[in-house]
């Protein structure tokens, strides 16, 4: 079980320009989670998805953002004409059940994004 | 407040105890959660305490709790040099009703020789 992988580690955009994050979760896991780690703060919650639906997106800007988690394949966090401010680590954890997400989950390494 | 608080940084020198405090929010909060992330890597979670507890201990990690005063510490008995990180507290978000968590901004724990 490779664990939760995120990709890519590192992602460079302009603003103005799309970025896409993926998140696989781990074998078994049906539960995705993302969080953005602005410098210097704590992680922040943005959407919970359970395979083809989004369960609570109350976290995730209304604007430029969007998360999938389709039946096969990836979750993506989507961020369309990105800015400067969106310069964070975004990661993912995964955990295989509801109500279980605070001491079954685990998280990936995270994809670091800077937008020059 | 809204926010987990956590001081930025501690120094300890190897072989003491570090102890990790946080203050969090919500008094109905049913777990709460010290979470470990080394550089370069993922959040790891580190243990956890619920709520009807005042302490747990777990090898070298003791948790303690006061839930009057919202305040959790994390204890690290005879510190190592694999104990650098930065230490994450925890509790359940509150919003949406999501399983989420809030994060405080982390302690960045530092080892001395």
């Amino acid at each position: 079980n490779a664990g939760v992988m995120q990709n890519p580690r590192h992602l460079v955009r302009r603003r103005g320009q799309e970025a896409r994050l993926r998140c696989s979760p781990m074998k078994g896991h049906s539960h995705v989670y993302w969080y953005r780690q602005l410098p210097e703060e704590g992680l922040k919650f943005m959407v919970y998805l359970q395979k083809e639906n989004i369960i609570d997106e109350s976290g995730m800007p209304k604007e430029r953002f969007s998360a999938e988690f389709p039946k096969e394949g990836p979750s993506i966090l989507r961020i369309q004409q990105v800015v400067r401010g969106d310069s964070a680590a975004y990661f993912c954890a995964s955990s295989p059940l509801t109500g279980a997400m605070n001491t079954e989950a685990f998280f990936g390494q995270g994809t670091r994004l800077t937008v020059v | 407040g809204e926010d987990v608080e956590q001081s930025l940084f501690l120094s300890v020198r190897e072989g003491d105890s570090s102890v990790i405090n946080c203050t969090y929010t919500d008094s109905s909060s049913t777990y709460l959660y010290w979470y470990k992330q080394e550089p370069g890597a993922g959040l790891q979670l580190l243990t956890y305490i619920f709520s009807n507890m005042d302490m747990k201990q777990d090898q070298r990690l003791t948790v303690l709790l006061n839930k009057k005063d919202k305040h959790l510490s994390l204890r690290i008995a005879d510190t190592q040099t694999g104990d650098s990180a930065i230490y994450f507290c925890a509790e359940p978000y509150s919003g949406g009703g999501a399983d989420g968590l809030t994060f405080g901004k982390g302690t960045h724990l530092i080892i001395q020789p």
